[in-house]
């Protein structure tokens, strides 16, 4: 049974650019949440979508967005990249019953120059 | 916003002995999540904890929930060269349909053989 698979796994843009970065869910889980995490840092909640909805959104500009997709896989967009953008990508997701913990995928590695 | 306070940030112990860490919370969460991560690798879930003052183990691994909700331990016993890692611990408040999780800072562990 496959786990959380995010693509690409690694990625390097220039300022001022845009990424599209994509997450595929465990099996029988249909919520998809994104976190930002910093080198040193814990992750940051970005957002989480249900139902192909953005249901939650963290402290982060517009120039993130997601989108869910029926088969509940997932995008994350990034728009007009900045230098502090570049850190780790993580994508996790949970099952309908409320109260199991979430399962995070390896994360993408974005840098931006 | 909420904010969690994980201690000690790293450690340096010998193998075979134990260790402890800690996270508190300027406010009250309806989870706790310890998390380890591994370079290169998503956070995976070690324990969670569900009910206040709830005590649960997973091997060598111990954890509590805090009686007021604000704080959770991890306990490692015999620690073994492979509990090299970033420990992490999470709160999860739940609001709604929300379910987003808080992360700490991190504790970096090292075991000397």
């Amino acid at each position: 049974d496959a786990g959380v698979t995010q693509s690409p796994t690694h990625l390097i843009k220039t300022r001022g650019q845009q990424v599209t970065l994509r997450c595929s869910p465990k099996s029988g889980h249909d919520t998809v949440s994104w976190y930002q995490q910093a080198l040193g840092q814990g992750p940051q909640f970005i957002f989480q979508y249900y139902e192909e909805e953005e249901r939650q959104r963290g402290n982060f500009p517009d120039r993130f967005s997601g989108h869910q997709f029926p088969n509940y896989s997932s995008e994350l967009n990034v728009n007009a990249l900045l230098l502090g953008d570049s850190a780790l990508y993580l994508c996790a997701s949970s099952p309908p019953q409320r109260g199991n913990g979430y399962t995070f995928g390896s994360g993408t590695r974005l840098t931006v120059v | 916003g909420q904010q969690l306070n994980q201690s000690p940030q790293s450690m340096f112990i010998q193998e075979g002995e134990d260790v402890s860490m800690n996270c508190t919370s300027s406010s009250i969460f309806n989870t706790w999540l310890w998390y380890k991560q591994d370079p290169g690798e998503g956070p995976v879930l070690l324990i969670a904890l569900y009910k206040a003052g709830e005590l649960t183990s997973n091997g060598r691994l111990t954890a509590q929930f805090g009686i007021t909700r604000k704080d959770s331990f991890l306990n490692i016993s015999a620690s073994i060269p492979s509990d090299v890692g970033i420990y992490f611990c999470a709160g999860q408040l739940y609001g709604g349909s929300a379910r987003q999780l808080t992360f700490g800072s991190g504790t970096q562990l090292t075991v000397l053989p």
